[in-house]
């Protein structure tokens, strides 16, 4: 473990209101992913950096926004445009080249009410 | 877009019994398949990979097995223990050109003592 990092732990925030999660890398990895983890869906892609300055919709891209200024950064915006935010968010990097492992973040619950 | 279905959802073996994971793909491209495994709590790691050169890969007590005119791989764990009690998601990917995961909505394996 250790690596990457995802603050904070637990998140609740009011319907309405947008919400940034953090997920900070010191391993020196190209790309970095978000994805949300529900009950019975599995890991759903939401955005992905394969490099600084540059990032790609995943799977369930709507009502979310990430920006990759530094390499070790790929904050994740949960807009209030996201109909169901209620979850647990999950980051990740990956060297890419010669492995492609992801190495995940010990992940944020977020509880809108 | 590729798509990954995962069999069964849960799993309940007896220790010291083996224990199998299905997964299939949509995308006849996809050349690289992680097993990912999450216990309780904490955040997914990998546990062996296989890439589409390969039909199978060992690794002590887990191997992975790939068709690829099936389009169908699998996890196998031998004589299992209560530590590998967690949840095993697949995943389905086309490296280099696009190196994000698309995972299998995961297996909740019980190694009961």
């Amino acid at each position: 473990d250790g690596g990457i990092t995802q603050s904070p732990k637990y998140l609740f925030r009011k319907e309405g209101q947008n919400v940034t999660l953090s997920c900070e890398q010191n391993l020196n990895h190209d790309a970095m992913y978000w994805y949300r983890q529900d009950p019975g869906q599995g890991l759903r892609l939401i955005y992905y950096s394969q490099i600084v300055n540059d990032f790609q919709k995943g799977d369930i891209a709507e009502g979310y926004s990430v920006s990759r200024e530094k390499k070790e950064s790929f904050p994740l915006t949960v807009t209030s445009a996201q109909k169901n935010p209620t979850a647990f968010y999950l980051c990740a990097s990956s060297i890419d080249g010669v492995s492609y492992e992801q190495y995940f973040g010990p992940g944020t619950r977020l509880t809108v009410t | 877009g590729e798509n990954v279905e995962q069999h069964p959802s849960t799993l309940s073996v007896q220790e010291g019994d083996s224990a199998v994971i299905k997964c299939t793909y949509s995308d006849s491209a996809s050349n690289y398949f992680p097993w990912y495994k999450q216990e309780l709590g904490k955040r997914p790691q990998l546990i062996i990979d296989i890439r589409s050169n390969v039909g199978e890969k060992k690794d002590q007590r887990i191997a992975v097995t790939l068709n690829k005119t099936a389009k169908h791989f699998s996890l196998h764990i031998t004589e299992t223990q209560p530590e590998d009690s967690a949840v095993y998601f697949c995943a389905a990917s086309i490296i280099p050109i696009d190196n994000k995961l698309i995972f299998g909505t995961g297996t909740l394996l019980a190694v009961q003592p």
